[in-house]
């Protein structure tokens, strides 16, 4: 049973536009949630969290918004530039971030010139 | 200050054999933890490791096993290799366990080719 789910295996953008990735989790449990970015042939990078007591945190280009009522969490990158293209993982935790990370299966970003 | 490193990174073996895959963290982290990414299923959760001892383990068969030793660097076994363990193993470090997983940092992985 995937409790972290990304729906969209890839999602291609234009540079310069606003990327938006989404997360779904199913355990009312998790209360942390982290985006992660993988290059390939690297391992994952942590890019941004936001604990449940928030709804949105943002970090530059990057901003985490989170809908606990619909259990849904997105990633908006603004403005999409190439070397954003990765593949990014949505992870999910609960007490407070102490307990093991759930991933979803990860979402194809291509940013095109 | 150097990354977490895991060897070998690329391995090749066949079924029914075992294999060893190791991780050295970041200088001064004790919590180690292992993922196993697989295109079907993304990235799991094996297990994780913080001052020698297994503090969390995910849904895997006994096959797979670990542990982790006085300087922190840990190693993973999979025995009785199947088809389906071709997987990328990744291993991250953390200060520790209740250190923030912001400060989590994962190795490049050890990519397992099973025939």
């Amino acid at each position: 049973d995937q409790q972290v789910k990304q729906n969209s295996p890839s999602l291609s953008v234009q540079e310069g536009r606003i990327s938006i990735l989404n997360c779904d989790y199913t355990n009312s449990m998790f209360d942390y949630f982290l985006w992660y970015k993988k290059y390939p042939a690297e391992g994952p990078t942590f890019l941004i969290s936001i604990s449940s007591i928030k709804d949105k945190n943002e970090d530059g280009r990057f901003t985490v918004f989170l809908n606990k009522s619909a259990k849904h969490l997105s990633l908006h990158i603004v403005p999409s530039q190439p070397g954003d293209s990765a593949v990014y993982f949505c992870a999910a935790s609960a007490q407070g971030g102490s307990e093991k990370l759930v991933f979803g299966k990860g979402t194809k970003l291509t940013v095109n010139p | 200050k150097a990354g977490v490193t895991q060897t070998p990174r690329y391995l090749i073996k066949t079924r029914g054999q075992q294999v060893t895959l190791s991780c050295s963290p970041i200088s001064g982290h004790r919590s180690v933890s292992w993922y196993q990414q697989t295109p079907g299923q993304g990235l799991q959760f094996l297990f994780e490791y913080f001052s020698e001892t297994q503090r969390n383990k995910g849904n895997f068969p006994g096959r797979f096993s670990g542990r982790q030793f006085s300087n922190s660097r840990s190693e993973m076994n999979v025995s009785t290799l199947e088809l389906g363990d071709s997987a990328l193993y990744l291993c991250a470090s953390s200060l520790s366990p209740r250190g923030g997983l912001e400060t989590q940092y994962f190795g490049p992985g050890t990519r397992l080719l099973v025939l």
